[in-house]
């Protein structure tokens, strides 16, 4: 089957440094990827993973282990701004995607 | 480039009436997905074309929901018969030629569709 795993809800003060977790079981990996979400808005592309490691960019980071299924989104000196919900996504081979349940993230001042 | 857009933005129906919602991807991308997206919940996939072909389906779909994308270009999302449990977000997204092998998805805004 496929699955895919985030904590509900995590919170964190302006300035500070989250991570969110993503565990994920899928049938076939051609690459992840984390969206963010605000309330009320679509989804917009933060970031992508396709080999095992480490991907930087400015505030925003993420790490891949393949083996392990599992993935993380590091948000670095947090803004008000960066509440909002942050989704994991796998996509398929076919080239269709499972996304995760999101992870609604408060940044509190 | 105006970006994906949805249209209508927010949809009430009663219980039983048919709908029908239109994405317009960006105007160069090829491939077209369509989602639905409960509160508090990741989208889950309904459906996905690849110019006018009609790739994959959800096995979540029921037939009460069918999709076309007639010329490769714009797609409309067809519900028969709702239900309430049909109440949802619909979000469409497309997507282009692979950046670095990225197949980055572009959202649009989406449908709320209300059943009563």
């Amino acid at each position: 089957g496929q699955n895919i795993d985030q904590p509900t809800e995590m919170t964190a003060t302006e300035g500070a440094i989250v991570q969110i977790n993503c565990t994920y079981q899928t049938s076939g990996f051609n690459g992840l990827f984390w969206y963010q979400q605000h309330a009320g808005e679509a989804p917009t592309f933060l970031s992508y993973n396709v080999l095992d490691g480490l991907e930087e960019k400015g505030r925003f980071s993420s790490f891949l282990s393949r083996s392990k299924g599992y993935s993380y989104l590091l948000l670095k000196e947090l803004q008000m701004k960066d509440s909002a919900s942050y989704l994991c996504a796998v996509e398929n081979y076919g080239q269709n995607f499972v996304f995760g349940p999101g992870t609604r993230l408060s940044v509190l001042p | 480039d105006t970006g994906v857009s949805q249209d209508p933005r927010h949809k009430i129906t009663k219980r039983g009436q048919n709908v029908t919602f239109r994405c317009d991807p960006i105007s160069e991308h090829n491939r077209l997905y369509w989602y639905r997206q409960t509160l508090g919940q990741g989208p889950e996939f309904l459906t996905y074309f690849q110019n006018e072909a009609q790739l994959e389906k959800s096995r979540l779909l029921s037939d009460r929901f069918s999709a076309e994308r007639p010329k490769g270009s714009f797609s409309t999302l067809e519900i028969q018969r709702t239900e309430q449990g049909d109440s949802a977000m619909y979000l469409c997204a497309s997507s282009g030629i692979r950046t670095l092998a990225k197949n980055i998805q572009y959202f649009g805004a989406g449908t709320r569709l209300s059943v009563l």
